[in-house]
């Protein structure tokens, strides 16, 4: 069975930094493309980066790019998303999401971890 | 960037009846790249439909997908309660993009 397991999200003043992770299990994780998908309160669901599967492919979107880092270690079955200089529409509930192989789809997600930006 | 929008935005019906779920494009969607995902509160998004019209693993045959181009439907065919949450279409063309969401709602 295919599980995501997010975890580092928290209360951060706007300026400041946050790591999250999202460990994985049940599916030959290094095979695999990982992502991050946002959603702010109330609001839709917006991607914000991915890496391919050996790690050496980086996306992100254009309102993160250069603040977020995204990276994995394919040792831990670990995907991390390093997220500087915050801003209060950085407030979101982060999912992890595996993609599909060979397919621009993500056909499992983590159950989400909640970044909070504010003073 | 392809912008996705999706009508209605809300949508009320019973359970029993036919659910017709609209994502628009705002240019061509290559080779099918769209997806459609459920949402209920308070849980992450599911994988439903993919490729325009195959359905993920697991989803029942009451859900279908039709589309191509421009136009895309997500139709559920005889609604059951488990079925009333957000939807949302995804498309992959430079980047990865969402539509704005339909809530389906009990009428």
């Amino acid at each position: 069975e295919v599980q995501l397991l997010e975890s580092g999200g928290g209360l951060v003043q706007p300026g400041g930094s946050l790591r999250l992770s999202c460990a994985a299990s049940g599916f030959t994780f290094a095979s695999y493309a990982m992502h991050w998908v946002r959603q702010a309160p109330g609001k839709g669901l917006e991607w914000v980066s991915g890496i391919s599967g050996g790690g050496d492919i980086t996306y992100y979107a254009d309102s993160v790019r250069g603040r977020f880092t995204i990276s994995r270690d394919n040792s831990k079955n670990t995907v991390y998303l390093q997220m500087n200089s915050l801003r209060a529409e950085d407030t979101a509930i982060y999912y992890c999401a595996k993609k599909m192989s060979a397919r621009p789809y993500f056909d499992y997600w983590g159950q989400g971890t909640l970044v909070t930006v504010s003073s | 960037e392809i912008v996705l929008t999706q009508s209605p935005g809300t949508l009320s019906l019973s359970p029993g009846e036919r659910a017709t779920l609209s994502c628009r494009a705002s240019q061509s969607v290559s080779s099918s790249y769209l997806a459609w995902y459920q949402q209920k509160s308070g849980q992450a998004p599911r994988l439903l439909i993919y490729g325009a019209s195959s359905r993920a693993t697991g989803i029942p045959d009451r859900f279908s997908g039709t589309g191509s181009g421009t136009d895309f439907t997500l139709t559920i065919s005889r609604l059951d309660p488990e079925d009333f949450a957000v939807y949302y279409c995804q498309q992959y063309g430079s980047s990865y993009t969402f539509g704005q969401g339909t809530k389906l709602e009990v009428k």
